[in-house]
């Protein structure tokens, strides 16, 4: 397994246009994360999967935010009428847990989004 | 509610010498602690974490932290610094194992030749 995987690494958009990235966990991982940072700040949570079913959001998750996990694998995170404080490196993880494993977050590379 | 705290934003050493950077956690339970280093425009690497067990925690790269219960304390320590661990360095914090981790705000580790 390669890792966490992210795509695009770098995204450059207008302000109002609608950016969709997308993640690829570690295929045994049934828990996927999502993470914004910006410049100088630790990650902050925005929303997590365990398999295709989304169990928590954040208060950061505005309603111009949607993140889908249709198949329990690979999961996308839409922005849509993209606003400048969007700006930011969005972070994806992984983790397993289940009874039979636990494992810490693994992260992906991100994907650093600038809206002009 | 849990919450993490870094100390010092931006720490300088020179090579060869400690690296110490501090985290205190606050929680209502027991934590999971991790720190992840991360390079520019990189994600985050796992250097070490605390589960259960053994306070003091041996990571890559030289590095260790203890988990100070009495203190809420996870402080990151080397012995001797090298040029390539400049980087930024997150604490964090999880209820679980595997489970939503919340950050400190990031330490900046400069390493002076």
């Amino acid at each position: 397994d390669t890792g966490v995987s992210q795509d695009p690494r770098h995204k450059i958009t207008k302000r109002g246009q609608n950016v969709t990235f997308r993640c690829d966990p570690i295929s045994e991982h049934n828990r996927l994360y999502w993470y914004r940072q910006t410049l100088g700040q630790g990650p902050e949570f925005l929303t997590y999967f365990q398999n295709e079913a989304q169990l928590e959001k954040s208060r950061l998750l505005s309603d111009r935010f949607s993140a889908e996990r249709p198949k329990g694998s690979f999961s996308t995170l839409e922005i849509q009428r993209t606003e400048q404080g969007d700006s930011a490196m969005y972070l994806c993880a992984s983790s397993s847990r289940n009874r039979e494993k636990n494992t810490e977050a693994f992260f992906g590379q991100g994907t650093r989004l600038t809206v002009v | 509610a849990q919450s993490v705290t870094q100390l010092g934003s931006h720490v300088s050493v020179s090579e060869g010498a400690l690296v110490l950077l501090r985290c205190n956690y606050s929680s209502s339970v027991p934590p999971y602690l991790f720190w992840y280093v991360q390079y520019p425009n990189q994600g985050l690497q796992l250097l070490l974490k605390y589960t259960t067990g053994a306070t003091l925690v041996k990571g890559i790269n030289g590095f260790e932290a203890e988990f100070k219960k009495s203190e809420t304390s996870f402080h990151l320590t080397k012995p001797s610094a090298h040029m390539s661990d400049a980087a930024e360095y997150f604490c964090a914090g999880s209820l679980n194992q595997g489970g939503k981790l919340i950050f400190g705000q990031g330490t900046e580790l400069s390493v002076k030749p």
